[in-house]
């Protein structure tokens, strides 16, 4: 069983649109983490909520972490080919316990 | 420039012949660790370290081994590699387990 079950699984979209994507669990989560990767590279940290119904926001991208801290969701406004990617979640259940990741959304901005 | 240096980057090996990846991070965090991804299932830890002399079993570790002499090394060690454990592989570190990962740029291994 996936601890974290991101949706949806591929995403194909036109330059300038919207989208938001999910990460969720029914697990209950101290801290949760987006990354993003591209082809050929390592993930790498966009954002860390730690609070419940916390939003923070990154340019064009809005985090939202769930009241419950069971769930997540990235919002892109007006995505351009530059957000093209693989973002993936991943979440710790407690203080010391380890970050386990989503299996991640592949995201393409078509120009 | 901090970052988590992995080599190679890319290596092709045969069956049982002993290999070992190194990573090497410059930014004296505490906590290491090794993934390796693989389509449809995702990044998987391996082995994670959160010092030196403390290592730890992650979820998939069997044919594999590390070391941490040092702070700053932390190396995949698979002593008889097997066509299996062809994958993309990460060195991650954080300042301690609560933060955030910053990953290596990955090394590609095929095991034939």
């Amino acid at each position: 069983t996936q601890l974290l079950e991101q949706s949806p699984q591929f995403l194909s979209i036109q330059e300038g649109e919207n989208l938001t994507v999910y990460c969720n669990s029914s697990s209950v989560f101290s801290s949760l983490q987006w990354y993003r990767q591209e082809p050929g590279e390592g993930p790498v940290l966009l954002v860390t909520v730690v609070t419940g119904g916390e939003v923070k926001k990154l340019k064009r991208l809005t985090f939202q972490f769930g009241d419950a801290r069971k769930d997540s969701s990235l919002h892109i406004t007006a995505a351009q080919p530059g957000d093209t990617g693989l973002y993936l979640c991943a979440g710790r259940t407690g203080a010391n316990s380890k970050l386990t990741f989503g299996k991640g959304i592949t995201l393409s901005v078509r120009p | 420039e901090a970052q988590v240096t992995q080599n190679p980057r890319y290596l092709i090996t045969v069956t049982g012949k002993k290999l070992t990846v190194t990573c090497s991070q410059n930014m004296n965090h505490e906590y290491m660790s090794w993934y390796r991804q693989d389509p449809g299932l995702g990044l998987r830890q391996i082995y994670y370290s959160m010092n030196v002399e403390v290592t730890d079993k992650g979820d998939v570790p069997e044919g594999y081994k590390v070391s941490r002499k040092e702070k700053r090394n932390f190396p995949l060690i698979l002593e008889s590699p097997s066509p299996n454990q062809t994958s993309l592989y990460f060195c991650a570190s954080s300042f301690r387990g609560l933060y955030g990962y910053t990953f290596g740029s990955g090394t590609r291994l095929t095991v034939v």
